[in-house]
């Protein structure tokens, strides 16, 4: 359960503020990954990093700035978001992206309003 | 296109019922299915992962099948208790030179004492 944590958990913020999503890992994995989860629709991948190196950006707006300093670390940075930009925001990693039966293991998410 | 369905939506079952999910796919070429369990508010748990090659993976009281064949799935949920309520997701998982995973958009089980 605390392999994977987030911060902030929950998350209020205006149009034009800027606000970074925090994820670190304790397992010890290379890859990490930014899921999007809104209401009645599927997660959404956003990005993925393999070894620091972001090997997966899934069309998602440059608002949204994934930044990966090491294997256990992976940021969100927010700035001029939209309103339809609210949703769970979830971080997850595994031992690495190129295992096909790798298990990911999720944090528990950020709740993200935008007003 | 890669698609992947879950039935039903929601279910509402009493405590102690078995029950079953269902998820057809259209993935292909596929390599994996995986079902998660999402409590509120928490992210997704690993329950089952099966390849091409395995039919059934049991992990206690949940058992999921997979025919490769016809391109579905099911949880088998035995015996259950208050703690199942949550939301259960299928993932596939194809092996396209691009890595993806394919989500369900889930079906909320609710169970009632």
């Amino acid at each position: 359960e605390t392999g994977v944590t987030q911060t902030p958990r929950h998350l209020v913020m205006g149009m034009t503020n800027k606000k970074s999503l925090k994820c670190e890992q304790h397992l010890g994995h290379n890859a990490m990954y930014w899921y999007k989860q809104s209401a009645k629709k599927p997660l959404e991948l956003m990005f993925v990093y393999n070894f620091k190196e972001q090997t997966e950006n899934n069309s998602v707006p440059s608002r949204f700035s994934p930044e990966c300093p090491n294997s256990s670390h992976l940021f969100l940075h927010l700035h001029t978001l939209q309103p339809e930009d609210s949703a769970l925001y979830l971080c997850a990693s595994s031992q690495d992206w190129r295992g096909r039966t790798d298990t990911q293991y999720f944090g528990p998410g950020t709740r993200l309003t935008v007003l | 296109k890669n698609q992947v369905e879950q039935s039903p939506q929601s279910l509402i079952i009493l405590e102690g019922k078995n029950c079953t999910l269902q998820c057809n796919y259209t993935v292909s070429p596929f390599s994996n299915l995986r079902w998660y369990k999402q409590d509120t508010g928490r992210g997704p748990v690993s329950l089952t992962i099966m390849t091409f090659s395995e039919n059934t993976k049991s992990n206690g009281r949940y058992t999921a099948t997979l025919d490769a064949d016809t391109k579905q799935s099911s949880l088998h949920i035995t015996a259950s208790q208050l703690s199942d309520s949550a939301s259960y997701i299928c993932v596939v998982s194809g092996t396209s030179g691009t890595y993806k995973y394919i989500f369900g958009t889930g079906t909320r089980l609710k169970v009632l004492a």
